[in-house]
């Protein structure tokens, strides 16, 4: 079992919906939740972190955490093409501060 | 803000050499995170650097090391070049003990 679960997709969505992307993740200590958004080509940025459970908003961005179902998503509201991207799950398990990546989702916002 | 910065973009080397790599943080970031996202193996840790001591590494051989620097940036190196380090490496830098992390724009290794 991978440690960090991803949907490879291509999820694709219409101008203006919501995007749901989905995350599992199998070490149960694990501690920080991070999204981050990779376009063909270029590096990760990162757009939305979380450490507790809940949600968390940033613009049209809602982070969503269930550390009991080991569960974390992101939503993306108003879908944009320009949101067309791989997201990319990563989490931390312990002190050592490295990043653990799932294999990503790619997203297709259709115009 | 200047954000992390790397060198060369692009490096060609032939199997058995050794690859040098840079990474410079963001100004007032003290940690140094080095990746490499290699075709169909998504990103995977290799190194961290925080204060100028290596504070873990991932599942690499020893050929692959680095260091960093008393201005904080950090150096990856490759000996023994083999085809399959062919990938994109990634540096990531963070303030302090921070879980939040942020890439360069990566330099991409080739190796023939």
């Amino acid at each position: 079992q991978k440690e960090v679960e991803q949907n490879s997709g291509p999820l694709s969505v219409p101008e203006g919906a919501i995007a749901s992307l989905n995350c599992t993740y199998s070490d149960r200590g694990s501690q920080s939740f991070f999204w981050y958004r990779q376009y063909s080509g270029k590096s990760p940025e990162l757009i939305m972190s979380i450490y507790s459970n809940g949600d968390k908003e940033d613009g049209r961005f809602t982070a969503q955490l269930n550390k009991a179902s080991q569960y974390v998503s992101l939503l993306i509201r108003d879908s944009q093409p320009s949101d067309s991207a791989t997201y990319l799950c990563a989490v931390t398990t312990d002190s050592s501060y490295k990043l653990i990546f799932g294999s990503g989702t790619r997203l297709l916002v259709r115009p | 803000e200047a954000g992390v910065t790397q060198s060369p973009t692009h490096l060609i080397k032939t199997r058995g050499q050794q690859a040098t790599l840079r990474c410079s943080p963001i100004s007032g970031h003290t940690s140094v995170y080095w990746y490499q996202q290699a075709l169909g193996l998504g990103l995977q840790f290799l190194l961290w650097y925080d204060e100028g001591e290596e504070r873990n590494r991932g599942n690499f051989p020893p050929r692959f090391s680095g260091r960093q620097f008393p201005n904080y940036s950090s150096e990856l190196n490759v000996n023994a070049l083999e085809l399959e380090d062919s990938a994109l490496y990634l540096c990531a830098s963070s303030q302090g003990h921070s879980y939040e992390q942020y890439f360069g724009p990566g330099t991409r290794l080739t190796v023939t």
